[in-house]
């Protein structure tokens, strides 16, 4: 089955405790991305990648690292997690496309940071 | 600069009746775009989808949308509303030009009533 898996789907932890959130896709896509959503502001993007080890800054990317070493995995990074990163997180991944391809989106990972 | 807006933040409809959800966009750009839907707890799912093509697009589950270039608007309507479609819908557009960035509205909550 063509799927965007995200684990974990719930997580609370700490201020500043280090933590990855790992998405992984099975279609073979080029591009992948992390959206973060917030009551009345839709989702945003975090960060973007069009291919492996490529990778680059979307509208809300402070306090998130990304890295693409596989072109299946696209895991998100806080490094120093704060409260205001408490949201609903998405990864999402489409083939590559002038901006008319449908994106796939995981199931989420809802993270509360106290 | 390139935005999309949903003119209502909720609306509610009785069981049969028809659903109209409103979206306007600007853009310099001919853009792509797409309504989601997002049931409580899931992840977002795609509805329907417009690249430039007819400017009447049909999409899953009875819903279609019309692409009127001289209103800048994407409005997503339904002849019926079911139960099952009470969720958060989300008009999104994309833009050649960057590389398949979604950039989404704030979203627009349906309930359905019995």
């Amino acid at each position: 089955e063509a799927q965007v898996t995200q684990n974990p789907r719930y997580l609370i932890t700490v201020t500043g405790k280090k933590l990855t959130v790992t998405c992984s896709q099975n279609m073979n896509h080029e591009y992948m991305s992390w959206y973060r959503q917030d009551p009345g502001l839709g989702l945003r993007q975090i960060y973007y990648s069009i291919n492996v080890e490529v990778t680059d800054k979307g509208d809300v990317p402070e306090g998130y690292k990304v890295s693409r070493k596989e072109k299946r995995n696209f895991p998100l990074i806080l490094e120093s997690p704060s409260p205001n990163q408490t949201s609903l997180y998405f990864c999402a991944s489409s083939s590559l496309g002038l901006g008319q391809n449908e994106q796939f989106f995981g199931p989420g990972t809802r993270l509360t940071v106290l | 600069a390139q935005s999309v807006t949903q003119l209502d933040s909720h609306v509610s409809v009785s069981e049969g009746t028809p659903v109209l959800l409103r979206c306007n966009y600007s853009s310099s750009y001919s853009p792509s775009l797409f309504w989601y839907v997002q049931h409580p707890n899931k992840g977002l799912q795609l509805l329907l989808k417009y690249t430039s093509a007819a400017t009447l697009v049909k999409g899953i589950n009875g819903f279609e949308a019309e692409f009127k270039k001289s209103e800048t608007s994407f409005h997503l309507t339904k002849p019926s509303a079911h139960m099952s479609d009470a969720a958060e819908y989300f008009c999104v557009v994309s833009f050649y030009n960057q590389g398949g960035k979604l950039i989404f509205g704030q979203g627009t909550e349906l309930s359905v009533k019995p």
